[in-house]
C-alpha cells in the first residue's frame, strides 16, 4: 500500500517560476524523503527531513514537514527546463523496518 | 562500485518463462531493496535485505517471486512462470544506514509477451 500521496499529480510551469509539490501520509514517520526520476528509470535522492525537523534547504530546494498534519511540501525555486521530471515523496515509518514507502509522484513539466 | 548496478537493463521474455534480475549494490551498503514500478505509477515495495537478518518479503506479490542475497552483496530477483502483469521496471536500491537516502540503480525493464 502507498503511504505518501502527492498533489498535484501533474504540474506545468514556465521556466523561472517556482514549483510546489505536496505530500500527505498516514502513519507516524521517522523521516520523509524526496526523490526525482527522469525518464522512468532510476531515482535520485534529493533531500531527507527527519520527523523532528520542520524545514530544510538544499540549493534551490526547500522542504517543509508538518507532522501534526502528516504532510510535507517540496518547493523548487527559479525552475529550469532540466527540472522536468517526476518527483516522489517517500516515508520511513516509525514502526516499520527501514523500508521506504513511495507515493504516486508528481509529474513536473518546466516549459522553456 | 561507484553506484548500484542492475542487469540486464532490458529483458523481453515469453509468458511462462522464468527470469532472473541482478543487482550489485554499493560496496559496504548493508541494506538492499527491490521495488517494482508499472508504467506511470509509483514504486511498489517488494523485498528488503538488511545484513544477516531474515529478509522482509512482505511486498512480494505472489509465490512466483523470490529473491536472494549472497554474501551480503549481490542480489538476484527471480520471477517464475512470468505473466503479462509482471511487465514493469524493477528497481534495486541500497543504503548504508537509516536516515540516509537510498541509491537506486537504473532498473531492469521487463516485458512479458
Amino acid at each position: 500500500s502507498q503511504q505518501g500521496e502527492e498533489d498535484p499529480q501533474a504540474l506545468s510551469i514556465q521556466e523561472g517560476e517556482n514549483a510546489t509539490m505536496n505530500c500527505s501520509y498516514k502513519t507516524s514517520i521517522n523521516n520523509l524523503q524526496w526523490y526525482r526520476q527522469n525518464s522512468g528509470r532510476g531515482l535520485v535522492h534529493l533531500i531527507l527531513i527527519r520527523s523532528n525537523e520542520r524545514e530544510k534547504h538544499s540549493g534551490r530546494l526547500r522542504v517543509t514537514l508538518d507532522t501534526s498534519k502528516k504532510s510535507s511540501s517540496l518547493l523548487i525555486t527559479a525552475s529550469r527546463a532540466a527540472d522536468t521530471a517526476s518527483y516522489f515523496c517517500a516515508t520511513d515509518g516509525r514502526d516499520s523496518s527501514y523500508k521506504l514507502i513511495f507515493g504516486s509522484g508528481t509529474r513536473l513539466l518546466v516549459r522553456p | 562500485g561507484a553506484g548500484v548496478s542492475q542487469s540486464p537493463s532490458n529483458k523481453v521474455t515469453e509468458k511462462g518463462k522464468d527470469v532472473e534480475l541482478r543487482c550489485d549494490p554499493i560496496s559496504g551498503h548493508t541494506a538492499l531493496y527491490w521495488y517494482r514500478q508499472s508504467l506511470g505509477q509509483g514504486l511498489e515495495f517488494l523485498i528488503y535485505f538488511q545484513g544477516n537478518s531474515a529478509p522482509d518479503k512482505s511486498g512480494l506479490p505472489s509465490d512466483r517471486f523470490s529473491a536472494e542475497r549472497t554474501g551480503g552483496s549481490v542480489s538476484t530477483l527471480t520471477i517464475q512462470r512470468t505473466q503479462q502483469e509482471d511487465s514493469a521496471v524493477y528497481l534495486c536500491a541500497s543504503t548504508g544506514t537509516r536516515n540516509y537516502g537510498y541509491t537506486f540503480g537504473s532498473g531492469t525493464r521487463l516485458t512479458v509477451v
